[in-house]
């Protein structure tokens, strides 16, 4: 079955520096990978898509991400951190057996200090 | 454009209630899901309906039920409510079942007391 694995619960950063989530993939191919972002007391964002198309994908607010399959991860990351990137990142699979469904990580928060 | 809507935003309700959630999807989309966010963790599949039918159901009980609409709306119904139903229940679209990519709604936040 194909999952995935957040590293870290909370993930402190100051403005102006470098942010890293970290995401690993369990899953005998491929797998498409999603990062979504919920806002404090808001609904979920698609962050970035990763399809088998490229390495590198770039995302929404200056993220990006980059697959590295020889070690199954999807880490996401922002060269400057904004008090505005303040949220909760999730590292998202899709699964079809039969019929579609999203399975979650378990979130990584992303605190922004001034 | 819309993205997806869902209504009401806030609810709160007691033990043994019965509560309604409602769902539109972006314009075009045919296919709806609902997914459970209990605080402090990431959302859980309900269920995805695609063409009024139901495709698939996650590992919740049968208090649980829904149904979409011909005009591909989608209502989330709960029966006999427990305190840990509360939790901010997410509606997501895509445009057909098979479509990975799934966009969401704010979300309806459900309080059992």
């Amino acid at each position: 079955a194909q999952s995935v694995t957040q590293l870290d619960s909370h993930v402190s950063v100051s403005e102006g520096t470098p942010v890293l989530l970290r995401c690993n993939y369990s899953s005998s191919y491929s797998p498409s990978l999603f990062w979504y972002v919920q806002h404090p007391n808001k609904g979920l964002q698609l962050l970035l898509k990763y399809t088998s198309a490229a390495t590198l994908v770039k995302g929404i607010n200056g993220f990006e991400a980059e697959f590295k399959k020889s070690e199954t991860s999807l880490h996401l990351t922002k060269p400057s951190a904004h008090m505005s990137d303040a949220a909760e990142y999730f590292c998202v699979v899709p699964m079809n057996t039969g019929f579609q469904k999203l399975v979650f990580g378990t979130g990584t928060r992303l605190l922004v200090s001034p | 454009d819309a993205g997806v809507t869902q209504s009401p935003t806030h609810l709160i309700k007691t033990r043994g209630q019965q509560v309604t959630l409602r769902c539109s999807p972006i314009s075009g989309h045919k296919s709806v899901s609902w997914y459970q966010q209990v605080l402090g963790q990431g959302p859980q599949f309900i269920f995805q309906y695609y063409e009024k039918e139901e495709r698939g159901r996650g590992n919740f009980p049968d208090r649980f039920s829904a149904r979409q609409f011909p005009n591909y709306s989608s209502e989330l119904n709960v029966n006999a409510l427990l305190l840990g139903d509360s939790a901010l229940y997410l509606c997501a679209s895509s445009l057909v079942a098979a479509q990975e990519t799934q966009y969401f709604g704010p979300g309806t936040r459900l309080l059992v007391l």
